[in-house]
């Protein structure tokens, strides 16, 4: 088994971009698909990019993913920051020895 | 559109038992496998349990194997969750979830789950 490490908080101003990492502990990062859940208070999660870097239709392409193999992680990068998207984002994947889903703990965007 | 509906939100006293159910619709439900992932308040998401397709194959987190069980009744385009021996600690909103190749993850509104005396 192995776990997913993510920054408990990030904050950003309106209008820049920021970056959340999701570091695996073991095992390749590349070896199964990263998918980025977007949890806005009091709201179910929402796919924002699923497959490492493919978005679903109806999310803006302010919202990138890519992954790193030299640092094991996958990142989230969300550019010309709006205050909507504050909120807490999760990164998870497939653990295909157990053959079931890893999440890492959420990281929270302020934009302020 | 993929919906999906969770229902049998409830208080159980700790040992108790209930069951939550999910309504799919917008696909074809029994080509896909299904997951349950849940939330504890003011914590982060947590998978639960997985089935597929057919239903003949089963996953649990270490947390609730062998006190939860997963189904699914695929004429009805239903996934179920059959909780006993309720603690404290599985207090959450619990999320249906379908896992799609190609298309990523669609989640449910949640139904919450309260363990308490």
């Amino acid at each position: 088994n192995f776990m997913l490490t993510q920054p408990h908080s990030v904050s950003e101003s309106p209008g820049k971009t920021v970056t959340i990492s999701c570091t695996r502990s073991s095992g390749s990062i590349a070896s199964n698909y990263v998918q980025w859940y977007q949890q806005r208070p009091g709201s179910s999660p929402t796919t924002v990019i699923y497959e490492h870097n493919q978005r679903p239709s109806g999310v803006p392409d302010r919202f990138s993913g890519s992954i790193d193999s030299s640092s094991n992680s996958a990142s989230l990068t969300i550019s010309g920051l709006k205050t909507e998207d504050e909120a807490d984002y999760y990164c998870q994947c497939y653990d295909t020895d157990s053959t079931t889903w890893v999440f890492g703990g959420g990281t929270k965007l302020t934009v302020l | 559109e993929v919906h999906l509906v969770e229902s049998g939100e409830g208080l159980v006293q700790p040992g108790g038992s209930l069951r939550v159910s999910c309504a799919a619709s917008g696909f074809t439900f029994r080509n896909y496998w299904m997951h349950w992932v849940r939330q504890a308040p003011g914590k982060g998401l947590v998978w639960v349990s997985r089935i597929n397709g057919d239903g003949s194959d089963t996953r649990y987190a270490d947390t609730v194997k062998g006190r939860f069980t997963i189904s699914r009744d695929n004429a009805k385009n239903t996934l179920y969750l059959e909780m006993n021996s309720l603690r404290a600690e599985d207090t959450a909103v619990y999320y249906c979830a379908r896992s799609a190749t190609g298309s990523g993850v669609d989640w449910g509104q949640g139904t919450l789950v309260t363990v308490s005396s």
